[in-house]
């Protein structure tokens, strides 16, 4: 079948480092993205990882092995404003997304 | 450009009630998604349209959903007879495809439905 792993919540004080994890089982795979959304917001889109590596945007940065079927979202220096859900999700092709359950980012001072 | 537009932003109803709900996709965007998020069931993708075309609508829940684009700038899901159970929130996203890359889905802001 498909589908993704995340942890439910993580909890980082200001200035730090967190890394969220995500697995996934799928038949079909395209690449890993990375979205973003606030509460009560839409979901923003973070990073994408076509191949394996990492990609480094800014403060975040994102993470795949192929060969694993995992993948990360590390964000750097936290701010308060980085509390949020982020939500891994692979591209089956044709353009779909399977999103996962979503991690809730708690930020605290 | 103003991003994807949906309408309304919040609907209470009652049970039985047809309910609509109004997409304006980004300008020049080719691939229109509609997704339902819940507590229980996330975010879940039920339709999507690549050039105002269906192209895979396995996760409607049931006959009583159906979703539309007439033409490249509007798309509308109907749910007829609403009930409790479909309380969520329906966003609507689209996308551009290039070839060779990725296209990020963009987010309209959602519309928070309350079936009573």
């Amino acid at each position: 079948g498909q589908s993704l792993e995340q942890p439910s919540e993580v909890t980082a004080v200001e200035g730090a480092i967190v890394q969220i994890n995500c697995t996934y089982q799928t038949s079909g795979f395209y690449g890993l993205s990375w979205y973003q959304q606030h509460d009560g917001g839409a979901p923003t889109f973070l990073s994408y990882n076509g191949l394996d590596g990492l990609e480094e945007t800014g403060r975040f940065s994102s993470f795949l092995s192929r060969s694993d079927s995992y993948g990360y979202l590390l964000l750097q220096e936290l701010q308060m404003k980085d509390s949020a859900s982020y939500f891994c999700a692979y591209n089956t092709g044709f353009q779909k997304l399977v999103f996962g359950t979503g991690t809730r980012l708690l930020v605290s001072p | 450009d103003a991003g994807v537009i949906q309408s309304p932003r919040h609907e209470v109803t009652e049970m039985g009630q047809e309910v609509t709900l109004r997409c304006k996709p980004i300008s020049g965007h080719d691939y229109l998604f509609w997704y339902r998020q819940t507590m229980m069931r996330g975010l879940e993708l039920l339709i999507y349209f690549n050039n105002n075309v269906p192209i895979d609508d396995s996760g409607m829940p049931e006959d009583r959903f159906s979703a539309k684009m007439p033409n490249a700038s509007f798309s509308t899901l109907k749910i007829q007879p609403s009930e409790p159970r479909d309380s969520a929130v329906y966003f609507c996203a689209s996308s551009n495809l290039a070839p060779g890359s990725y296209n990020e889905q963009f987010f309209g802001p959602g519309t928070r439905l309350t079936v009573l």
